[in-house]
C-alpha cells in the first residue's frame, strides 16, 4: 500500500521552479523516498532518490526534512516538457524492493 | 543506459485469446522485475515481482493462473494474460531493478496498451 501524500494537482510557470511537496509520516529508517514521474502513456522515468540527505542530479532536487517525515521534489526551472504526473514512493531496502505508487501530483506547466 | 523495452507497444486481441508481452533489460541485467497494470486515469497497481528462476510472487487479487509470468533470463521477463476478456483491456508497465546497492531503483519500460474486444 502506498505510504505517501501528495496534492492531486499543481499550477507552475514556465521558466519558475517548481516544488512538489510529499508527505511520508510513517517512514521507518531505512526508506528511501524516491521520485518519478509520468507523462501521459508512457512508462515512469526516473528523477531521484534519496535516504536522508538531500540530492541533486541533472534533473531535480530532493529535500528531505530532517524527521524525514516529508519532502520536496524541486524542478529549479520548469519547462512545458515537465507537465506530468509525478509520484512520491517510500521503498524499504530490504522489503522485496516493491513499489506501491500512490495518486501522484498532476503537475501542468503553464507558459 | 538502463533501458527496458516492452513488446508489443500495443495489442488487441479478440475476447478468449490469450496474449503475451515481453519486458527486456537492455543493457543490464535485472534479478528482478516488476509487472503493473494501470487502468485510465488511474495510478500504477503493482501486480507481480518476477525474480529469475523462480516462482513469481503476485499481489493480492491478482490471479496468478490468468497472468502468467515467466522470468526465464536475466534480461527478459514475460507476462501471458490468458483468456482475455473486455475487463482485461488495460496499459500493462513493466520494469526492471538495476542499479548498485544501496543505489538501486526501478527502471520502467513504456508500457503495452491491451484492448480485448
Amino acid at each position: 500500500d502506498a505510504k505517501t501524500t501528495q496534492p492531486p494537482s499543481m499550477d507552475c510557470a514556465e521558466g519558475r521552479a517548481a516544488n512538489l511537496p510529499c508527505n511520508h509520516s510513517t517512514i521507518s529508517g531505512n526508506e528511501y523516498v524516491y521520485w518519478y514521474r509520468q507523462i501521459h502513456s508512457q512508462g515512469p522515468q526516473y528523477i531521484i532518490h534519496g535516504l536522508k540527505n538531500n540530492e541533486t542530479n541533472e534533473m531535480a532536487s530532493l529535500i528531505i526534512t530532517e524527521d524525514r517525515k516529508s519532502s520536496t521534489l524541486i524542478l529549479p526551472h520548469a519547462t512545458l516538457r515537465d507537465t506530468a504526473v509525478y509520484y512520491c514512493i517510500v521503498r524499504g531496502s530490504y522489503t522485496g524492493n516493491q513499489f506501491y505508487f500512490g495518486t501522484g501530483t498532476s503537475l501542468t506547466v503553464i507558459p | 543506459g538502463a533501458v527496458v523495452s516492452q513488446h508489443p507497444s500495443w495489442v488487441i486481441c479478440k475476447s478468449g485469446t490469450s496474449v503475451k508481452i515481453e519486458c527486456r533489460s537492455l543493457d543490464f541485467q535485472a534479478t528482478t522485475m516488476f509487472w503493473y497494470r494501470q487502468f485510465p486515469k488511474q495510478s500504477l497497481m503493482l501486480m507481480a515481482t518476477s525474480n529469475e528462476g523462480s516462482k513469481a510472487t503476485y499481489e493480492q487479487g491478482v490471479e496468478k493462473d490468468k497472468f502468467l509470468i515467466n522470468h526465464a533470463s536475466l534480461t527478459l521477463s514475460t507476462l501471458t494474460v490468458t483468456s482475455a476478456h473486455p475487463e482485461d483491456s488495460s496499459f500493462y508497465i513493466c520494469s526492471a531493478r538495476g542499479g548498485t546497492s544501496g543505489r538501486d531503483t526501478q527502471y520502467f519500460g513504456p508500457g503495452t496498451r491491451l484492448t480485448v474486444l
